[in-house]
């Protein structure tokens, strides 16, 4: 049972390059969300997906755009990549939105 | 006034002893608690949930809430070297799909 998976595990980029962040989750949630952890700040919320179809904004979507590719995947696209883009990216699912969440290994991005 | 608050620590306990974690949170409609393991350069990993005032057990954690006073916490009993890590305290308002964290406690056992 892989429960969330997200990949790269670990990436760099150069200034200005894009990237995609590929999350799939087996678990049959129905919800589906993206984290970044920074030092001292905890993990802030990206955006969402309450359910197949629908994305919402969370705390920090600027830079950010987001797929619900289907139920299972969620992506997240950085379009042009800054240094403060540097962080570690969580994958995360419930089954609703109040239910307990899941979290993918992670990906440590650093842009250079 | 963060939204969930948490002492950073470390806190730091002897093997064996208690450990008492706690959380403060400022949305009174928030419904669903959490709390989330990580170690170091690893993902969150979830220990426990709560939804009700009272206490929950779960073999050596138990979860307390308190609605009226807004606080939420985590007592691991018999703590072990293995439990050192940073734990998470979230909270999810009611109506919502957004888990909000604390900045987490630095947890460290003592052997």
């Amino acid at each position: 049972n892989a429960g969330v998976t997200q990949t790269p595990k670990f990436q760099v980029l150069k200034t200005g390059q894009s990237m995609t962040l590929q999350c799939a989750q087996d678990m049959n949630h129905n919800s589906m969300y993206w984290y970044r952890q920074d030092p001292g700040m905890g993990l802030r919320l990206i955006y969402y997906s309450a359910s197949e179809g629908t994305t919402d904004k969370g705390e920090v979507p600027n830079g950010y755009n987001v797929s619900r590719l289907n139920k299972r995947e969620f992506s997240l696209r950085l379009e042009s990549a800054a240094p403060s883009q540097t962080s570690v990216y969580f994958c995360a699912s419930s089954h609703k939105g109040d239910t307990e969440a899941f979290f993918g290994q992670g990906t440590r991005l650093t842009v250079v | 006034q963060k939204e969930v608050e948490q002492n950073s620590g470390p806190l730091s306990v002897p093997e064996g002893a208690i450990a008492s974690l706690n959380c403060t949170y400022s949305d009174r409609g928030s419904q669903s608690f959490f709390w989330y393991r990580q170690y170091s350069g690893k993902s969150p990993e979830l220990i426990m949930f709560i939804y009700s005032n009272g206490d929950k057990e779960d073999g050596r954690f138990t979860a307390q809430l308190n609605k009226a006073s807004q606080y939420v916490s985590l007592l691991i009993r018999d703590s072990q070297p293995s439990d050192s890590a940073t734990y998470l305290c979230a909270v999810n308002p009611g109506g919502t799909y957004k888990y909000i964290f604390g900045t987490g406690t630095r947890l460290k056992v003592l052997a």
